[in-house]
């Protein structure tokens, strides 16, 4: 079965560079999540999309953006990285975006920050 | 923000044997208990999704129950597996659909 795909799979990038993390979700899911996990933390939500629409926003800081197109794949805009923005990455997706849908995770982007 | 908690950290079990971890979290602006397995370098891997007081799933010698009125939530693993080792996160969501997750139980399941 088809899963949630994330790309690039390793990012290593400068303090005040930028980063773009796509995320593509399961085929006919329009709902997509992003969570950041840093270095010994538990995953932090950051926003969600349904339907090309941001539906909730959690810890996402304003130098972070991120857009759904009209495919339903998701990017996550990084700019003026930190060393602090090292981190893994998850895309999740779910099929329409209710509150006990299963949501499915894609294996993870790991940005490090030098 | 719901504060999740998940005890044992860690559990180390013997081949054959069967366990159980526990999620404990708010009751109150609850909506669904999520279940993940996840094991290094890969994806999480979706088990349950709960939302009613009493639920009871299962899946294949794993099974969870909840119970939203004290606002915990037990997994079971009848006669564990070395394969069943792996990190088990707990989520809750609330009025909104994303998922708080707990620190996790990593079980480790000696041959």
């Amino acid at each position: 079965a088809a899963g949630v795909i994330q790309s690039p799979r390793h990012l290593i990038k400068e303090k005040r560079e930028t980063a773009t993390l796509k995320c593509y979700p399961i085929p006919r899911h329009d709902t997509v999540y992003w969570y950041q996990q840093g270095p010994g933390q538990d995953p932090q939500f950051l926003i969600s999309f349904y339907e090309k629409m941001q539906s909730d926003k959690g810890s996402i800081p304003d130098r972070f953006s991120a857009q759904q197109f009209s495919d339903y794949h998701s990017e996550l805009n990084m700019s003026s990285l930190e060393l602090g923005d090292s981190a893994l990455y998850f895309c999740a997706s779910s099929p329409r975006g209710g509150r006990a849908d299963t949501q499915y995770f894609g294996p993870g982007t790991r940005l490090t920050v030098l | 923000i719901l504060n999740v908690e998940q005890s044992p950290q860690s559990l180390h079990v013997q081949e054959g044997d069967s366990t159980n971890f526990t999620c404990s979290f708010p009751s109150s602006n609850f909506y669904a208990l999520h279940w993940y397995r996840w094991e290094t370098a890969k994806s999480p891997e979706a088990l349950f999704v709960m939302t009613l007081n009493g639920d009871e799933k299962k899946k294949g010698r794993i099974s969870a129950t909840l119970n939203t009125k004290e606002g915990y939530s037990y997994l079971y693993i009848k006669g564990s597996q070395p394969e069943d080792s792996a990190t088990y996160l707990c989520a809750p969501s609330g009025s909104a659909r994303q998922l708080t997750f707990g620190s996790g139980t990593q079980l480790t399941v000696l041959p």
